[in-house]
């Protein structure tokens, strides 16, 4: 199993452009998530989704849109990058949300730079 | 706002010696705790859950102080690839996950 992928691993944008993160997961996991990561600020929840065909907001969404489609991938969407959104980028995905089967198991994350 | 609260150090601690981190929430509704292990650059990775009875994983301890709403963790004998961010995590019961802390930077010196 490959567990959590992301694509791509790095990226240079320019203010204005716009982009997608893909995240695929073989785990047949209902739960999908997407953080970002800056120094000094800890992981930040930015959009969730609990099953095929939802999504849902979390701390930081202003700025993203998030799609799932299909129950093993989850794309993030910058439709308009700023240099405030420059971050690692980091998908995760858990069976459930009960007890110890909230275990989340991260991609090893996307690093994207806004000039 | 749910909060979980770290000493970000770093920690620089000599290879072999016990080491404790502790972590503070503040949603007194949260459910499960758990520490998660970043190396540097890279993801997070699940350590232990922390259960209320305390729990142990050969060289690690976890423990969890409902009534002062705080979660610790031991490390005994430290190794070298100990070196890492400790993260103190919670989950407060809804579907939107977890609430990380900032980490705790351990540098384990030879």
């Amino acid at each position: 199993n490959a567990g959590v992928t992301q694509t791509p691993k790095f990226r240079v944008l320019k203010t204005g452009q716009s982009m997608t993160l893909l995240c695929a997961q073989d785990m047949n996991h209902e739960y999908m998530y997407w953080y970002r990561q800056d120094p000094g600020m800890g992981l930040r929840l930015i959009h969730y989704s609990v099953g095929e065909g939802t999504t849902a907001k979390g701390e930081v969404p202003d700025g993203y849109n998030v799609s799932r489609l299909k129950k093993q991938n989850f794309l993030l969407g910058l439709e308009s990058a700023a240099p405030s959104q420059t971050s690692v980028y980091f998908c995760a995905s858990s069976y459930g949300y009960t007890g110890v089967q909230e275990t989340q198991y991260f991609g090893p994350g996307t690093r994207l730079l806004v000039l | 706002r749910k909060e979980v609260e770290q000493d970000p150090g770093p920690f620089n601690v000599p290879e072999g010696a016990t080491v404790a981190f502790n972590c503070t929430y503040s949603n007194s509704a949260s459910q499960s705790f758990f520490w998660y292990r970043q190396d540097c650059r890279k993801e997070p990775k699940l350590l232990m859950s922390v259960y209320s009875s305390g729990n142990e994983d050969g060289r690690f301890t976890a423990q969890l102080n409902r009534a002062s709403q705080y979660i610790s963790l031991l490390i005994r004998d430290s190794k070298l690839s100990d070196s890492a961010t400790y993260l103190c995590v919670s989950w407060g019961g809804g579907a939107d996950g977890l609430t990380f802390g900032k980490g705790t930077h351990l540098i384990i010196q030879p």
